[in-house]
């Protein structure tokens, strides 16, 4: 069974920094790997993914993860933090043994709530 | 504008009670899935549903929960009898071959 690891609950930048969001996984087979983001009273919405191919993989808003085998990492990262940046954010795996729909069965990470300060 | 809406975005019941929560896709879409996230957790996967039968399902996803597509468009989850630990934000999403995208969420909360 999968699981994924967000390290910091709550993670706290200025403007202009180096945005760093840790996530581990535990994956039987290759993963394929997702960032969400949720702003206040919204639903999810897709960040990035990971399926195959190039290991660094950008996305929308300036964000950018690495998927790290050997690390079992897909940390996310965005050079310069805005103030818009400030959300939930939600690393997750999915479950690929089973095919089908089981491509959108998601594992996520608990979370980790990005506060920016001006 | 979302693929994805769902009503009611907010959703007060008494225990005991029936709740069915919608969802509809802004086009014709095979693959349907909700999760939920109690207040304070993670987001949690319940059901799957592919082609008109639920696909797979979560521990969590009893008797008490039920899904169907009653018109062919409209995707509903309906509790039958709410318990307190009902409590909690129920997303819809969309996908398949594709990542999820998802809806912006029932709220429900049972007094």
């Amino acid at each position: 069974a999968q699981s994924v690891t967000q390290l910091g609950s709550h993670v706290s930048v200025s403007e202009g920094a180096l945005v760093l969001l840790r996530c581990n996984y535990s994956s039987s087979v290759p993963p394929y790997l997702f960032w969400y983001v949720q702003y206040p009273n919204q639903g999810l919405q897709l960040l990035l993914k990971y399926t195959t191919g190039a290991t660094l993989v950008k996305g929308i808003n300036g964000f950018e993860a690495e998927f790290k085998k050997s690390e079992t990492s897909f940390h996310l990262t965005k050079p310069s933090a805005h103030m818009s940046d400030a959300a939930e954010y939600f690393c997750a795996v999915s479950d690929l043994e089973g095919g089908g729909t089981s491509y959108g069965k998601l594992t996520f990470g608990q979370g980790t709530i990005l506060t920016v300060h001006p | 504008e979302p693929e994805v809406t769902q009503t009611p975005s907010h959703q007060v019941t008494q225990m005991g009670q029936e709740v069915i929560l919608r969802c509809v896709p802004i086009s014709n879409h095979l693959y349907f899935y909700w999760y939920r996230q109690i207040l304070g957790q993670k987001v949690e996967f319940l059901v799957s549903f592919y082609n008109n039968e639920i696909s797979e399902k979560s521990e969590i996803f009893d008797d008490q929960f039920s899904v169907e597509r009653p018109d062919g468009s409209n995707f509903t989850l309906k509790i039958r009898s709410t318990k307190l630990e009902d409590s909690a934000m129920y997303f819809c999403a969309i996908g398949g071959n594709s990542p999820l995208h998802f809806g912006n969420g029932t709220r429900l909360t049972v007094t």
